[in-house]
């Protein structure tokens, strides 16, 4: 099973430019999550999807859109790329519980560079 | 806003030693869970203790959790130069959303 895949790994883009992050998963799972990482940060919440169907703002969903295009696949959209979003974006995925007890399976992550 | 907050922020030690670090946060929570994160590469899950567990054990992971001291410990025990990495943990308190700290890097020297 290859678990979570994100496209893609690296991508350098200029302010203003537009480019969307894919990620499926084959583990079956409900729950899809989009995170950004960077130094001294931490992972910060963008957006989630709880169950196909249903997408929710996580702690910093501005300049960002996502579409639950399936239950496989949960894309991260820039519509009008900034540098302060350049940063390392993670999937992730995870069974859906009443609350949040499910383990997040993660991808490997898109290094995304806004010069 | 980050829920954990991990102490140290770095860890430096001699293989075969034990490593511990520890994990503070703010609100109530329902569990936490532990992560590992290698170089370049996305987190990978170690351990969850729920709010009503106090110790749990997974190889040579011993993980502890006090509610009271909003607190919660992870040990790892006989370190290799594999446990090298970043370790992260996430409270989580409900709608299926984990809210992660900013992690501690360990170095395990030969």
């Amino acid at each position: 099973n290859a678990g979570v895949t994100q496209t893609p790994k690296f991508q350098v883009l200029k302010t203003g430019q537009s480019m969307t992050l894919q990620c499926a998963q084959d583990m079956n799972h409900n729950s899809m999550y989009w995170y950004r990482q960077d130094p001294g940060m931490g992972l910060r919440l963008i957006y989630y999807s709880a169950s196909e169907g249903t997408t929710d703002k996580g702690e910093v969903p501005n300049g960002y859109n996502v579409s639950r295009l399936n239950k496989r696949e949960f894309s991260l959209r820039l519509e009008s790329a900034a540098p302060s979003q350049t940063s390392v974006y993670f999937c992730a995925s995870s069974r859906q519980g009443s609350n949040s007890n499910q383990p997040q399976h993660f991808g490997d992550g898109t290094r995304l560079s806004i010069l | 806003s980050q829920q954990g907050e991990e102490d140290p922020q770095a860890l430096s030690i001699q293989e075969g030693e034990n490593a511990t670090m520890n994990c503070s946060y703010k609100t109530s929570i329902n569990n936490l869970q532990w992560y590992r994160q290698n170089s370049g590469r996305g987190l990978v899950h170690l351990i969850l203790i729920r709010s009503n567990e106090r110790e749990k054990h997974s190889g040579r992971l011993r993980v502890t959790l006090d509610t009271s001291k909003k607190s919660s410990s992870l040990l790892i025990t006989a370190s290799r130069a594999a446990d090298t990495a970043s370790y992260f943990c996430a409270t989580g308190g409900g709608a299926q959303k984990l809210v992660f700290g900013q992690g501690t890097r360990l170095t395990i020297n030969p």
